[in-house]
């Protein structure tokens, strides 16, 4: 997808162990973002970055954290996993700096049991 | 919370006709996008209109914006079943180096033939 890959496509984890979640652009790009999509509730935006070391919260970063210590990489991880983050974790780059289109990865596939 | 409320929650048209889907947000904005989702893919962004626009066409897509009601309209005309689907609304507000893009909950589209 207009070169950002999620790794891992799918996985599963068990309650209380940590998991990290990657997101890998080829473009350069700025602003990356993390957000999970779950029935009901759309997609809700967990933590984003707006350049190396440059992070800030989202609406649902409680239970997350994230770094970005190279450009084109944007990890987030669960310090400890619980059953309400299973859910798809969708990582997304901002096109242009004047906002225009966001590409989005495929997404993570998370199921914490 | 939820920037966009989508109406109707789920449509379900035939093939040829036009379907209409209406998004609701709660603050000002940059820019309002609309957004498409296969089931089991990512996102995939459709059109992009601006704060100070009121009509935007793209092929068969047409958007509205009405920033005095902070709604918005996505027309798809003549329905074709590849175009099933959920389509998303999603704002975006950017406020020094933040620049969030924030989404509607969606409205699933089915296009029988």
């Amino acid at each position: 997808d207009a070169g950002i890959t999620q790794s891992p496509r799918h996985k599963v984890t068990e309650t209380g162990t940590p998991v990290t979640l990657r997101c890998h652009q080829t473009e350069n790009h700025r602003y990356m973002y993390w957000y999970r999509q779950d029935p009901g509730h759309g997609l809700r935006l967990i933590h984003y970055s707006y350049g190396v070391k440059d992070t800030d919260k989202g609406e649902v970063s409680d239970g997350y954290s994230v770094s970005r210590s190279k450009t084109e990489d944007f990890l987030l991880t669960l310090e400890s996993a619980t059953s309400s983050q299973t859910s798809v974790y969708f990582c997304a780059i901002r096109q242009s700096d004047n906002g225009d289109g966001y590409t989005f990865g495929s997404g993570t596939r998370l199921t914490v049991v | 919370s939820q920037q966009g409320e989508e109406d109707p929650q789920a449509l379900s048209i035939q093939e040829g006709e036009n379907a209409t889907m209406n998004c609701s947000y709660k603050t000002s904005i940059n820019n309002l996008q609309w957004y498409r989702q296969n089931s089991g893919r990512g996102l995939v962004h459709l059109i992009l209109i601006r704060s100070n626009e009121r009509e935007k066409h793209s092929g068969r897509l047409r958007v509205t914006l009405d920033t005095s009601k902070k709604s918005s309209s996505l027309l798809i005309t003549a329905s074709r079943a590849a175009d099933t689907a959920s389509y998303f609304c999603a704002t975006v507000l950017n406020t020094g180096t933040a620049s969030k893009l924030t989404f509607g909950t969606g409205t699933r589209l089915q296009v029988t033939l």
